[in-house]
């Protein structure tokens, strides 16, 4: 399985953009790059994802570099509620399963 | 909430003990995925199911777990003679499409 390197911990001020990175220099041709968070005391929860092109969401927008080694969840305006542990994920696209691994993630502190 | 849900949602039992878990899926998502996160860790896939067939067992689902999607519904998760090391949450997650899952708040599992 394709592996993701995610700072483990950034902070951010409330009201600011939050640009948090991943690194994914083994990423394959089919693989797509998923986000998902997890606030304290709650399963995971989807976010977003890409396969080559940036994408926006109501929750985010995904930038995806062109070699697509490495990719950057935006937060436009980081509220208190997103305080959460937040997970790049690469899943294969030529499984159905869908399954996802999940590494470490990086934990996004928001100061007031 | 997302939709799906889980029974009970903290368990508290002795050593060598069975214990079953249940998860309801959000009722038109075919997908089904169990997955189990101790502290401090991400979410490590379980199993899953496309209806009721079970097309995928991780090598960490020992003989001692067992699961069962009935008429492509809800789906349990059981764990005979458990262990210490059994404790955990378990998570169960559902999806119309791959990657894109739906997870239910866990079952926390407290093996003494």
């Amino acid at each position: 399985d394709a592996k993701t390197t995610q700072p483990n911990s950034m902070e951010s001020n409330e009201e600011e953009p939050v640009h948090l990175p991943c690194n994914h220099s083994t990423i394959s041709g089919t693989d797509y790059i998923h986000w998902y968070r997890q606030l304290p005391s709650q399963g995971p929860e989807y976010v977003i994802h890409g396969l080559t092109s940036n994408v926006n969401n109501r929750m985010a927008s995904l930038a995806i570099a062109e070699d697509r080694k490495s990719s950057t969840l935006i937060l436009h305006r980081a509220t208190l509620r997103d305080a959460a542990v937040y997970y790049c994920i690469l899943r294969e696209g030529s499984s159905n399963t869908g399954k996802l691994i999940f590494g470490q993630g990086t934990t996004l502190q928001v100061k007031p | 909430d997302t939709g799906v849900s889980q029974d009970p949602r903290h368990k508290i039992t002795k050593r060598g003990q069975n214990v079953t878990f249940r998860c309801d899926p959000i009722s038109e998502h075919n997908r089904l995925y169990w997955y189990r996160q101790t502290l401090g860790q991400g979410p490590e896939f379980l199993t899953y199911f496309q209806n009721e067939a079970q097309l995928e067992k991780s090598r960490l689902l020992s003989d001692r777990f067992s699961a069962e999607r009935p008429k492509g519904s809800f789906s349990t998760l059981e764990i005979q003679r458990t262990e210490q090391g059994d404790s955990a949450m378990y998570l169960c997650a559902s999806s119309l499409y791959p990657g894109q899952e739906f997870f239910g708040p866990g079952t926390r599992l407290t093996v003494l």
